[in-house]
């Protein structure tokens, strides 16, 4: 089993509506959780993390976190074709080195 | 903001060749990472360092040194070129209160050959 594992994708979703972006992690002492978005040849750019159960709300994104189920996800509200990357999950047990899940690719359909 | 400056955007070294990567962060930050991103592999960690002189492996360090001899640089070898370390290489830096809010340069993509 995967540490952090992600859907691959590719997501495809129309422009405007709610894209929805899911990662599981295996790992039950993990304490930080974080997202990054990567452009096609670019470096990852961080985008949002969360350390408590529940929604964390920051402009058109949202990070959700489920500590019990070991899930968290990141909701993109009103999505633009400018959100089309790959939204890496990535998780720490708080020592500052992190795991990453191996992306998933989403597509926003003008 | 921070700046991780990598010295180079594309290499291209042959087998057996020891090839050094370079990373460059002027925030003063005291951890620094290198990791490599392969498709359908992701981000995996090689080496990385909380402080000067210290170095810890992670989870690929085979065929692969570090050195930190100043704060802010974090220099990653590959002794022995081979074809299996043809991938993006990535620097990242953090520190402060944001735990694992890492800022990436911009990357080394390696080809041996």
């Amino acid at each position: 089993q995967k540490e952090v594992e992600q859907n691959s994708g590719p997501l495809s979703v129309p422009e405007g509506a709610i894209a929805s972006l899911n990662c599981t992690y295996s790992d039950r002492g993990s304490q930080s959780f974080f997202w990054y978005r990567q452009y096609s040849g670019k470096s990852p750019e961080l985008i949002m993390f969360i350390y408590s159960n529940g929604d964390k709300e920051d402009g058109r994104f949202t990070a959700q976190l489920n500590k019990a189920s070991q899930y968290v996800s990141l909701l993109i509200r009103d999505s633009q074709p400018s959100d089309s990357a790959t939204y890496l999950c990535a998780v720490s047990r708080g020592n500052e080195k992190l795991t990453f899940g191996t992306g998933t690719r989403l597509t926003i359909i003008p | 903001d921070v700046k991780v400056t990598q010295s180079s955007r594309y290499l291209v070294k042959r087998t057996g060749e020891k090839v050094f990567l370079e990373c460059v962060q002027d925030m003063d930050h005291e951890n620094m990472f290198w990791y490599r991103q392969d498709p359908g592999l992701g981000l995996r960690l090689i080496y990385f360092s909380y402080d000067v002189k210290m170095k810890e492996k992670g989870d690929i360090p085979e065929g692969y040194s570090v050195s930190r001899e100043k704060k802010e640089r974090f220099s990653l070898i590959l002794e022995s070129a081979s074809t299996n370390q043809t991938s993006m290489y990535l620097c990242a830096t953090t520190g402060g209160y944001m735990v694992g809010g890492y800022t990436f340069g911009s990357g080394t993509r390696l080809t041996v050959v």
